[in-house]
C-alpha cells in the first residue's frame, strides 16, 4: 500500500511568486491534514479536509494560502503572493474516516524557501 | 485548550543509555496522545500511540511510554540506545472533538554518542 505522497520535495522561489503543493492521501483516506513547520518552532496544523469539505480551517495564516481538495482524493495548497515568513516544511497527513481516525499517516513534507 | 511541552529541545545520550524523552500535555478531555519519529530526509513515523486502553504503551524499535494522568505526562523510554536512534521525536496530543487535529510539542533531537 502506499503511503502519503507530496510533491514537490523541494521548492525554492522568490518573494510574490506563486507555489502549489500537492498532497496525495492514502487511497480511501476521507480524512485530509496539512500541517506546517517553521524553523525551529513546532509543527502547527493548517486545516483537515473529510473528503473534498474542509471541515476545519482555523489554523491557516492568511487569506494569501488556499487549501482544495477536488473529488475528495489528491489535495493542492497554494500560496500566492509568497512572503518570505511562509518558509517551512509543510506536512500532509491523511487517516481513515472510521475504525482509527485518530492515527494520522504523514507524508515526507515539502521544503519550502522563499527567498 | 489543549498543549503539549517536550522538555528539551536538544538530548543526547551514549549508546546503550537509557533514552528518556519528556512530554507534558494540557488537556480538559481525555486525551490521545502519540510519539512520531522523523528520520533525517523522512516524514514522520508513528513509534506508539495511546487510546485510552493500557497506561504502558509499546511501541516499535524497543521505545515505551506511560501515561501518567495525575502529572500529565506521556514520557518516551528505550533501555538501550541505539546509533539507529538518532533523529528528532515529537510528542502530540489529538484534539477529541471531531476534527482529530494534532497539537505537536516543539520536538527533541536526539543524538546518540559512540
Amino acid at each position: 500500500e502506499a503511503g502519503v505522497t507530496q510533491f514537490p520535495s523541494h521548492s525554492v522561489i522568490e518573494k510574490g511568486q506563486t507555489v502549489t503543493l500537492r498532497c496525495d492521501p492514502i487511497s480511501g483516506h476521507d480524512n485530509l491534514y496539512w500541517y506546517r513547520r517553521v524553523m525551529g518552532k513546532e509543527i502547527k496544523f493548517l486545516l483537515h479536509f473529510v473528503k473534498e469539505s474542509k471541515q476545519d480551517e482555523s489554523g491557516m495564516p492568511n487569506n494569501r494560502f488556499l487549501a482544495e481538495r477536488t473529488g475528495g482524493t489528491y489535495s493542492t495548497l497554494k500560496v500566492q503572493p509568497a512572503e518570505l515568513e511562509d518558509s517551512g516544511v509543510y506536512f500532509c497527513a491523511s487517516s481513515q474516516r472510521s475504525g482509527d481516525p485518530y492515527e494520522q499517516y504523514f507524508g515526507p513534507g515539502t521544503r519550502l524557501t522563499v527567498t | 485548550a489543549q498543549s503539549v511541552t517536550q522538555l528539551g529541545s536538544h538530548v543526547s545520550v551514549s549508546e546503550g543509555a537509557l533514552v528518556l524523552l519528556r512530554c507534558n500535555y494540557s488537556s480538559s478531555v481525555p486525551p490521545y496522545l502519540f510519539w512520531y519519529v522523523q528520520y533525517p530526509n523522512q516524514g514522520l513515523q508513528l513509534l506508539l500511540k495511546y487510546t485510552s486502553a493500557a497506561t504502558l504503551v509499546k511501541g516499535i524499535n524497543g521505545f515505551e511510554a506511560e501515561f501518567k494522568k495525575s502529572e500529565t505526562s506521556f514520557h518516551l523510554t528505550k533501555p538501550s540506545a541505539h546509533m539507529s536512534d538518532a533523529a528528532e521525536y515529537f510528542c502530540a496530543v489529538s484534539v477529541t472533538s471531531g476534527t482529530y487535529k494534532y497539537i505537536f510539542g516543539t520536538g527533541t533531537r536526539l543524538k546518540v554518542l559512540a
